[in-house]
């Protein structure tokens, strides 16, 4: 069973750089998710796509973030211009469209900005 | 969104069971209470969920207040491996529905 796949899984980066992350769902899956995590916090929510349809983003995602998913398969989630505050885990989830699915994670995109 | 509230922490020896309270007094006879858990450097783990039944699974038993306005996650026998942070999130029936975490319950199991 091929699970959410996330790359990388650690990012260091200097203040100022642009930064940008993959995520491969679960093949069935049509419904993705990206949030976010800082220590000692739950995820919080940043956008969502049903297939390559962006359908929600957070006010978390400023004009730095943006998310695509061309062809409603793999995603990607850039960060321009990177801030000290950017710095957290990046996760991605997937799920299936029938009912009440649950979501299922990737182990997430540490990002370090020095 | 329909909030939940958790304890922050709690312990439990190795190898007896584990009752992690969620409270959801604001919760819509549409909502599902779903349990998720994530352990140190790892994405959130789905647990189990229900709506008005109990629940079982091979990984724990899903407890629901006759008002529904609580519920329990049961881990029958706590093994170190269940060491993480447990999350109890509502999402309603039906279509999308964003998720809302809160910081969960860290479980800590003492060997």
């Amino acid at each position: 069973d091929t699970g959410v796949s996330q790359n990388p899984r650690h990012k260091i980066t200097k203040r100022g750089q642009n930064v940008t992350f993959r995520c491969d769902p679960i093949s069935e899956h049509n419904r993705l998710y990206w949030y976010r995590q800082t220590l000692g916090q739950g995820p919080e929510f940043l956008t969502y796509f049903q297939n390559e349809a962006q359908l929600e983003k957070s006010r978390l995602l400023s004009d730095r973030f943006s998310a695509e998913r061309p062809k409603g398969s793999f995603s990607t989630l850039e960060i321009q211009r990177t801030e000290q505050g950017d710095s957290a885990m990046y996760l991605c989830a997937s799920s299936h469209p029938a009912g009440n699915q649950p979501q299922h994670f990737g182990d997430g995109t540490r990002l370090s900005i020095l | 969104d329909a909030k939940t509230t958790q304890p922050n922490s709690m312990e439990s020896n190795e190898e007896e069971p584990v009752h992690l309270p969620c409270n959801h007094s604001t919760i819509s006879g549409t909502d599902y209470i779903h349990w998720y858990r994530q352990l140190p450097s790892q994405g959130p783990e789905y647990v189990i969920h229900g709506l008005t039944s109990n629940v079982n699974n091979r990984m724990a038993s899903l407890a629901i207040a006759e008002d529904r306005k609580s519920s329990t996650l049961i881990l029958h026998r706590a093994t170190l491996r269940d060491a993480a942070v447990y999350y109890c999130i509502l999402r309603r029936s039906g279509g999308y529905q964003k998720v809302t975490f809160g910081i969960g319950t860290k479980l800590q199991v003492i060997p």
